[in-house]
């Protein structure tokens, strides 16, 4: 069964601290995503990477920073936290094959920032 | 750039009826996938149903089925028969059917289903 999971489902931070979510995936996914989840905005993409090492900006990078060492591992980091990053943050894996495009998705971080 | 609107924030029905999801979006791009994500209270996301671009057959699974309009760029989700446990955020989203791309999603609709 496919299965992706996130370090903690509620985290509690203070502003200006340094935060680490991280992500692992089970099934050898070469693409791993995050993505930040608010009330009326829907999901929108922070960074995601294609590969090792490899990582690209989505809509929000602002603010966090990404490291992928291990094929299985995909972290985001806040590198100071701040309130307007209290939010739901939701991991996700996908294959590279053509012709498979679904996204798996990890539980979910809710991360409030004080 | 792609774009994904969903323009109903709320949703409600009555167990066993039928509801309509409605979907639309914008893109340049000829080869793509639509889908249906499910966002139950406080659980994981799930993946309902896809739509590959160049099938014009419509998807379905089970009791849930899609309206796939490719010139009017339209993915409408149907759910029959809707039961307690369809409770929940539906999110449509677009990926281009490129390696290493992302989901675009809608902001979603809150279906409520009632007895």
């Amino acid at each position: 069964d496919v299965k992706v999971t996130q370090s903690s489902r509620y985290l509690v931070k203070r502003t200006g601290e340094k935060v680490f979510l991280e992500c692992v995936q089970d099934m050898d996914h070469e693409n791993m995503f995050w993505y930040r989840q608010d009330p009326g905005l829907g999901l929108r993409l922070i960074y995601f990477s294609y590969d090792v090492k490899m990582k690209e900006k989505g809509d929000i990078p602002e603010g966090y920073s990404v490291s992928r060492e291990k094929k299985e591992r995909f972290s985001l980091i806040l590198e100071s936290a701040s309130t307007n990053q209290t939010s739901m943050y939701l991991c996700a894996s996908s294959l590279s094959l053509a012709g498979v495009r679904e996204q798996f998705f990890g539980p979910g971080t809710r991360l409030t920032v004080l | 750039a792609q774009t994904v609107t969903q323009s109903q924030p709320e949703m409600s029905v009555q167990e066993a009826e039928t509801v309509t999801l409605s979907c639309t979006y914008d893109t340049s791009e000829s080869n793509y996938y639509l889908f249906w994500y499910k966002q139950p209270p406080s659980r994981q996301m799930i993946l309902v149903i896809r739509q590959e671009a160049y099938k014009q057959q419509n998807a379905t699974e089970n009791r849930f089925s899609v309206n796939f309009q490719k010139a009017a760029k339209s993915f409408s989700l149907k759910i029959s028969d809707s039961q307690l446990g369809d409770t929940a955020m539906y999110f449509c989203a677009f990926m281009k059917n490129q390696a290493g791309t992302a989901l675009i999603f809608g902001k979603g609709t809150t279906l409520s289903v009632s007895s």
